[in-house]
């Protein structure tokens, strides 16, 4: 079936640094999502990205948080400066429409802030 | 936004017997209720969802009900096999697909 792709599977940074999270959506796909899971509990909504915008955003997109999809390429989510509770499962996920369609999950990337 | 109760966090069942997953929402605006699977290591996958025009919905040994009026809905599994061990999610979304998800539940089906 449909594949979202995340590189890398898991990253070490040192707090403060800068990281940038890459997610390979399903190709025919136009709606794009971050979610954040901390270990043993349900992922959480960061941002949802459609048409070059983010749409929509929760409490939890810091400001040290962005996003972006240049040119229809990877669809990024990157943290400047990291803080060591940005320590997660980032998980990316996109769907082809805007409502009550299914929503495709990437295996995550393991962010270790430290 | 969308606070979503699930219950419970963990459940234990003999194979072949039914199991039962519980959820909550409070936003009478979420109209779309989707469930995932996740194993160990991999990505949550779909694995069965409901509109909020529907009550219920079955697919291969999975039933879904939804009760509006009291904001909740569950899913159950009849027969289960070992291989439906996994940790659970249900999920409400009331726009643009954003899915508020529930704290989940670890199933374990025993031989």
């Amino acid at each position: 079936g449909p594949k979202v792709l995340q590189i890398p599977s898991h990253q070490i940074i040192d707090m403060g640094q800068m990281v940038t999270l890459n997610c390979d959506p399903v190709s025919n796909h136009l709606y794009f999502y971050w979610y954040k899971q901390i270990l043993g509990q349900q992922m959480e909504f960061l941002v949802n990205f459609y048409n070059g915008k983010v749409m929509e955003k929760s409490k939890l997109f810091k400001d040290q948080f962005s996003v972006e999809r240049p040119d229809g390429s990877y669809f990024t989510l990157k943290i400047q400066p990291t803080a060591l509770e940005d320590s997660a499962v980032y998980f990316c996920a996109s769907s082809l429409g805007a409502a009550n369609t299914e929503v495709f999950f990437g295996k995550g990337t393991r962010l270790t802030v430290v | 936004g969308e606070q979503v109760e699930q219950l419970p966090s963990i459940l234990r069942v003999q194979e072949g017997s039914s199991a039962s997953i519980n959820c909550t929402y409070e936003n009478s605006a979420s109209n779309y209720f989707p469930w995932y699977k996740q194993e160990p290591g991999e990505n949550p996958k779909l694995i069965i969802d409901i509109r909020s025009n529907m009550e219920r919905k079955q697919t291969q040994g999975l039933i879904v009900l939804l009760d509006k009026k009291a904001k909740r809905f569950s899913l159950h599994i009849t027969d289960t096999q070992p291989g439906d061990s996994a940790m659970y999610f249900c999920a409400a979304s009331p726009n643009y697909n954003v899915l508020y998800f529930g704290s989940g539940t670890k199933l374990t089906v025993e031989p």
